[in-house]
């Protein structure tokens, strides 16, 4: 079946603008993490949806992050008021249950100008 | 909180073995990962072990974790140009939902 698919590819925005990235996670797939990969933080751990449970906001920068995910299944980050440092590859990936291995997708590449 | 460590750089000639260090300091971790990322791609899991484990091997790829000293490596045998690529170690927690905490990866360069 398909995997985990991210949307845009790729983003280009102007400071002080607010973006949305979409991740499609793989179908029956319970949990869900937002990843972010820069240069100078390499991989970090952002957010983390487990079913109808509070998720992990523990790795958000920022409270200019937020994240939604609707019905269980597709998630949308939000970075309000977008900064330089924004800049990167934000990475979802998910897992058919939190025990399991997590599948990443092909990543959302920000840059902020 | 947990930290996972790995050398930057490895060069290798074709059709040698690769061995690909890490250590972390999360004495609780429960599995531990190796992931490749190949130029402008996603990341791509290449084996796991669980922290009770000794060793894994999966075709021309072994880990080994010695969790007394909190060192995982990754062997590539007979690498292959193919197999230029960054490799990201990472660990998770299962009571901590399995959230990856990464390295900051090895590059690794095949030379024909």
């Amino acid at each position: 079946g398909a995997g985990v698919s991210q949307s845009p590819s790729n983003k280009v925005t102007e400071k002080g603008k607010d973006v949305e990235l979409r991740c499609d996670p793989i179908s029956g797939h319970t949990a869900l993490y937002w990843y972010r990969q820069s240069l100078g933080q390499g991989l970090e751990f952002l957010i983390y949806f487990q079913g109808n449970s509070a998720p992990d906001k523990s790795g958000l920068p920022s409270d200019r992050f937020s994240a939604e995910r609707t019905g269980g299944s597709v998630s949308t980050l939000t970075i309000q008021r977008t900064q330089q440092e924004d800049s990167a590859v934000y990475l979802c990936a998910s897992s058919d249950d939190p025990t399991e291995t997590q599948y990443f997708g092909p990543g959302t590449r920000l840059l902020v100008l | 909180g947990e930290d996972v460590e790995q050398s930057l750089f490895l060069s290798v000639r074709e059709g040698d073995s690769s061995v690909i260090n890490c250590t972390y300091t999360d004495s609780s971790s429960t599995y531990l990962y190796w992931y490749k990322q190949e130029p402008g791609a996603g990341l791509q899991l290449l084996t796991y072990i669980f922290s009770n484990m000794d060793m894994k091997q999966d075709q021309r790829l072994t880990v080994l974790l010695n969790k007394k000293d909190k060192h995982l490596s990754l062997r590539i045998a007979d690498t292959q140009t193919g197999d230029s690529a960054i490799y990201f170690c990472a660990e998770s927690r299962k009571a901590a939902g399995n959230k990856l905490t990464f390295g900051g990866g090895t590059r690794v360069l095949v030379k024909p």
